[in-house]
């Protein structure tokens, strides 16, 4: 079973949608839990960190379930600029000094 | 706003060569990371580093791989004797601790 496990997609969407990704971890010690968006051929960048009371950063709302060890993100009014791969990521560790696990991630293209 | 800096943004080796990656982390940054990706594939890692030696690695960090912060400003991965399967996108990060780990831009390693 993948670490990080999460529907590879592409998801066309046209602009002004609503889309949701999920991603399950197998690992039940997982301790930190990220989103993190990379543009083609470009570096990881951190959306987001997830936590279990769930988390809203403007249109971006980040979603944990401990027991079913599934994470998800909720990107309402898509914009053509929110065309990427995003990534879901979690640390074993409770602090960032511990090493980041990627799931292969979810590609979005938000056409006009 | 300080940024992880990765030097050459493209290495192009032939296989058997020895081959170093730079990266100078943000400043007061004290954990440091060398992730990889493979062309289509997820973002794997392959070593942490802090205060001054490996704090974890992974199976594909075998002794081909060695990482150094040889003068505290820059971090160097080298690998001894390059592969064809090494051809990948070399990615450093850098994180105080407490904050997510910011990463660079990366290092396109093609061998030939």
């Amino acid at each position: 079973r993948k670490e990080v496990e999460q529907d590879p997609g592409p998801f066309n969407v046209p602009e002004g949608a609503t889309v949701a990704f999920n991603c399950t971890y197998s690992n039940s010690a997982s301790q930190s839990f990220f989103w993190y968006r990379q543009d083609c051929r470009k570096e990881p960048k951190l959306l987001m960190s997830v936590y279990s009371s769930g988390n809203e950063d403007g249109r971006f709302t980040a979603q944990l379930n401990r027991a079913s060890q599934y994470i998800s993100l909720l990107i309402r009014d898509s914009k053509l600029s929110d065309s990427a791969t995003y990534l879901c990521v979690v640390s074993p560790y409770y602090n960032q000094g511990g090493k980041l696990i990627f799931g292969q991630g979810t590609e979005l293209s938000v056409k006009p | 706003e300080p940024e992880v800096t990765q030097t050459p943004s493209h290495q192009v080796t032939q296989m058997g060569q020895e081959v170093i990656l730079r990266c100078v982390p943000i400043s007061n940054h004290l954990y440091f990371y060398w992730y990889r990706q493979i062309l289509g594939q997820k973002v794997e890692f392959l070593v942490s580093f802090y205060n001054n030696e490996i704090s974890e690695k992974s199976e594909i960090f075998d002794d081909q791989f060695s990482v150094e912060r040889p003068d505290g400003s820059n971090f160097t991965l080298k690998i001894r004797s390059t592969k064809l399967e090494d051809s990948a996108m070399y990615f450093c990060a850098s994180t105080r601790g407490n904050q997510p780990q910011h990463f660079g831009d990366g290092t396109r390693l093609s061998i030939l």
